[in-house]
């Protein structure tokens, strides 16, 4: 089944403790990128990758990095969680076209926060 | 940089009430994204529209492309308790170098009193 699979789902950690939530797809995509979703702010992109060892910022990078050494692989490293990266994370991957970014798959989402 | 409105932010409708959203972007855009986020769960493509003026079916969804491919909507027919969500656009940002990342609006939250 063609899927992206986000690990943890849920997580509640302490400000300073370094954590990892682990993002892998199934589909052979060369773009992955990884969204926070607050309420009322919508979607907004924290990194993106458009192929194995190729990233980028989005939108809202400061404080998170992420790595791209596998193709189906884009971990979301927070290295000094605070508070204000509580937020529901999802990653995301598509098949990379021209002028274009095709069609999302999203995982299921990884509940965070932050005390 | 590229900016996607949405609008309304929420939207509280009669099952039976028709239900539109509207989706306008800063820049003219190659084409635009849709998704719809059930509570509790994660956004789901439904449709791309890539021409100007373009109209797309989807049984009671119906997607517009405007003319100048600057702003989008979607309508719904007759609403259903199934429909319950949050209602994203997204459109593509050029980020240089060939390199495209989606820009999303903020969505339209759709209740629907049974």
């Amino acid at each position: 089944e063609a899927q992206v699979t986000q690990n943890p789902r849920y997580l509640i950690t302490v400000t300073g403790k370094k954590l990892t939530v682990t993002c892998s797809q199934n589909m052979n995509h060369e773009y992955m990128s990884w969204y926070r979703q607050d309420p009322g702010l919508g979607l907004r992109q924290i990194y993106y990758s458009m192929n194995v060892e190729v990233t980028d910022k989005g939108d809202v990078p400061e404080g998170y990095k992420v790595s791209r050494k596998e193709k189906r692989n884009f971990p979301l490293i927070l290295e000094s969680p605070s508070p204000n990266q509580t937020s529901l994370y999802f990653c995301a991957s598509s098949f990379r076209r021209i002028s274009s970014t095709g069609e999302l798959f999203f995982g299921e989402g990884s509940r965070l926060t932050v005390l | 940089g590229q900016q996607v409105m949405q609008i309304p932010q929420y939207q509280h409708v009669q099952e039976g009430e028709d239900f539109t959203t509207y989706c306008n972007s800063s820049t003219t855009l190659s084409n635009i994204q849709w998704y719809k986020q059930r509570p509790g769960g994660h956004p789901v493509f439904l449709i791309q529209l890539v021409k100007s003026g373009e109209v797309k079916k989807q049984k009671r969804l119906t997607f517009q492309f405007g003319e100048a491919k600057k702003n989008s909507s979607l309508h719904i027919t007759a609403t259903q308790t199934t429909d319950v969500g949050t209602y994203f656009c997204a459109g593509p940002q050029d980020s240089g170098a060939g390199s495209y990342q989606l820009t999303f609006g903020k969505g339209t939250k759709l209740s629907v009193i049974p």
